[in-house]
């Protein structure tokens, strides 16, 4: 089947710096792929769509300048949280939308002291 | 829009008993469904979906869900849980006509007792 990978699988930053997260649809294109958040014994939410060659469509509430969206190729979606403070911590997910279905990736924990 | 509900945050339930994960949506819009399963610090698996066709549909490992239109449910059940099964599972809408968003519901924890 489909996989998709994230990488790092977990990352732990200091207040203030940023971080990448890298999304990778790794045996198919992936035109489109999304981001999701999941604290802590909650649901997943999406925060925006990436489309490959144009800018991403975020949901509302989603700051679009804290979180920087980069879908460069078919196969490679970034995520960066810049200035990260720890309400951030978080679980981020990204899916990769396939054929009748999405595929996901095993998600980034991300905890910023 | 879509909106979907899963009523029971945890359900407890012995071993080789069976079990059924209830999940209700909402939309103005025909649907897929899916039911994700998320083991403890892991990503999201698909564990089954219905698309069109046959309104019950079946996973390898043993689970089945009925979609039922009438009712806006799509209940997930499986006869017999084991140990293994115990995890978050999510049940999922997205619209037929576009495929983009996907909504998922709040989750129900299942925790299967020996």
């Amino acid at each position: 089947g489909a996989v998709v990978s994230q990488h790092p699988s977990w990352v732990i930053c200091k207040s203030g710096t940023s971080v990448k997260i890298e999304c990778r649809s790794l045996d198919f294109q992936a035109t489109t792929m999304f981001w999701y958040r999941q604290f802590p014994k909650q649901s997943l939410m999406l925060m925006a769509t990436s489309n490959e060659g144009s800018k991403a469509t975020y949901e509302q509430g989603v700051e679009k300048d804290k979180f920087l969206i980069n879908h460069a190729s078919l196969t490679l979606s970034t995520l960066t949280v810049t200035s990260a403070h720890p309400e951030d911590s978080s679980f981020y997910i990204c899916s990769a939308r396939g054929v009748g279905t999405q595929y996901f990736g095993p998600g980034t924990r991300l905890t910023v002291l | 829009a879509q909106s979907v509900t899963q009523l029971d945050s945890q359900v407890p339930v012995f071993e080789e008993a069976p079990v059924e994960l209830r999940c209700n949506y909402s939309s103005s819009v025909s649907v897929y469904l899916f039911w994700y399963v998320q083991y403890p610090n892991q990503g999201l698996q698909l564990l089954l979906k219905y698309l069109s066709g046959s309104t019950l549909v079946e996973s390898i490992n043993g689970f089945e869900a009925e979609f039922n239109k009438s009712q806006t449910s799509f209940h997930l059940r499986k006869p017999s849980v084991h140990i293994s099964d115990t995890a978050e599972y999510f049940c999922a809408v997205t619209d037929s006509g576009g495929y983009q968003k996907v909504t998922f519901g709040t989750g129900t924890k299942l925790q299967v007792i020996p």
